[in-house]
């Protein structure tokens, strides 16, 4: 059964400083994984999909990077600001049967201090 | 182009109504994903819809709760006789066709923050 973890739960970064969130999987049979970020009382807003083929994938200060073998996504923001504070989920699809749908982690809560 | 939308945006009921809420995926996507969060939960699938197919409803915690798609767009999430424990923001998210590439890259809409008294 894929599990999928995000290290550390919390965050608290002052402004300008670049930082690591962490993404674990239990099941590296993945096709791919999905970084997403939620506002508070929003929805999820899609970052970076990075496919089971590719190492990395960037959008502008993000940076997502994927190792299969070891399970493991690193999201990488550089000079963050006050807007990036949000929660940041990573995700793998569950293929399964006919199922496609995410498998979330429980998210990184980042604060970003002016 | 227009998002994913749902509506409402917030419903609050009373222990035993049946609520409905709604989806509209992109145009054009075949994928139509349900999904819950729960107070302290993590993302919780659902139901998925793909294209004419059945859906699959392996997600759904309970029979009280039902979907439909008509048309292979809208789709309906029905919850009856509503229970406290199913106060949870409900998400719809699309996608288009599963399978390889950034065809199965889901959004998500902004979600129905559900309320049961």
């Amino acid at each position: 059964k894929q599990e999928v973890t995000q290290i550390p739960a919390a965050l608290s970064v002052p402004e300008g400083e670049n930082l690591v969130l962490n993404c674990s999987f239990t099941d590296s049979a993945i096709y791919n994984l999905q970084w997403f970020r939620q506002d508070p009382g929003k929805g999820l807003t899609s970052l970076l999909l990075i496919q089971s083929s590719q190492r990395e994938q960037t959008s502008g200060r993000l940076n997502a990077s994927l190792d299969k073998s070891s399970g493991r996504s690193t999201l990488y923001i550089a000079a963050s600001q006050p807007g990036d504070s949000a929660t940041y989920l990573c995700a793998v699809p569950y293929y399964g049967g006919s199922q496609g749908n995410l498998i979330f982690g429980k998210g990184t809560k980042l604060s970003v201090k002016p | 182009g227009a998002g994913v939308s749902q509506s409402p945006s917030n419903k609050v009921t009373e222990k035993g109504k049946d609520v409905e809420l709604r989806c509209d995926p992109i145009s054009g996507h075949t994928a139509l994903y349900w999904y819950r969060q729960s107070l302290g939960q993590g993302l919780e699938f659902l139901i998925y819809f793909q294209g004419n197919s059945a859906p699959d409803k392996s997600g759904l915690p309970s029979d009280r709760f039902s979907a439909e798609r008509t048309g292979g767009s809208v789709s309906t999430l029905t919850i009856q006789r509503t229970q406290q424990e199913d106060s949870a923001v409900y998400l719809c998210a699309s996608s288009l066709e599963r399978g390889s590439g950034r065809d199965n890259e889901q959004f998500f809409g902004p979600g129905t923050r559900l309320t049961v008294l």
